[in-house]
């Protein structure tokens, strides 16, 4: 069964602290992607990444970096954590071109609180 | 850049009512996929459909049904006969043929009660 896998299902950080969110797929997957998700407002694109070494800057980029040296990861940083990036964190992969379309596969979520 | 409109926040429907799910969208692009995902409690979201900008026929699975509508740019979800396993909240979501990030509605949680 395809996987995405996320190395935290809950997280507690205190403000100020780096935090890592790490994102693994084993669907040989080129595109990677971090959003979060908060009431009322759905998923929100945080970045994205279509290869190793790059990545792609999404709806609410602020405060977050990430990165990808290895195709199966994709890693989201928060380099100093706020309260308002009290959250879930969804992580997901899809193949790219014509199989592109065919959706996302999702992870279960890092629900992370900063205090 | 494209965006999903989920105007219904919390539907409650009692077991064994048809209850429809709305989603409009926009986009300038002409070929563009649309999707809807399930949440359940359990919080993995799961791929229910996609349905190509060309392909305006409806579809139906078992209870689930979908009405694409591109003069209204509206993509419609439709539980027939729901079951409290159907509480969950629901997404809808779009995605343009030249970008493969995808762009998602603001969810709508349906709660079936028994």
């Amino acid at each position: 069964d395809v996987k995405v896998t996320q190395s935290s299902r809950y997280l507690v950080k205190r403000t100020g602290e780096k935090v890592f969110l790490e994102c693994v797929q084993d669907m040989d997957h080129e595109n990677m992607f971090w959003y979060r998700q908060d009431p009322g407002l759905g998923l929100r694109l945080i970045y994205f990444s279509y290869d190793v070494k790059m990545k792609e800057k999404g709806d609410i980029p602020e405060g977050y970096s990430v990165s990808r040296e290895k195709k199966e990861r994709f890693s989201l940083i928060l380099e100093s954590a706020s309260t308002n990036q009290t959250s879930m964190y969804l992580c997901a992969s899809s193949n790219t071109g014509l199989e592109a379309n065919y959706g996302y596969t999702f992870g279960s979520g890092t629900r992370l609180t900063v205090v | 850049a494209q965006k999903v409109t989920q105007a219904q926040t919390e539907i409650s429907v009692v077991e064994k009512e048809d209850v429809t799910l709305d989603c409009v969208y926009e986009t300038r692009d002409t070929t563009y996929y649309l999707f809807w995902y399930k949440q359940p409690p359990s919080g993995e979201l799961v791929f229910l459909i996609r349905r190509n900008s060309f392909d305006e026929q409806n579809e139906i699975s078992g209870r689930y049904s979908w009405n694409f509508q591109k003069s209204t740019s509206s993509f419609n979800f439709t539980i027939t006969a729901s079951q409290v396993v159907d509480s969950a909240v629901y997404f809808c979501a779009l995605s343009e043929y030249n970008n493969n990030d995808m762009r998602f509605g603001a969810g709508t949680r349906l709660t079936v009660k028994p």
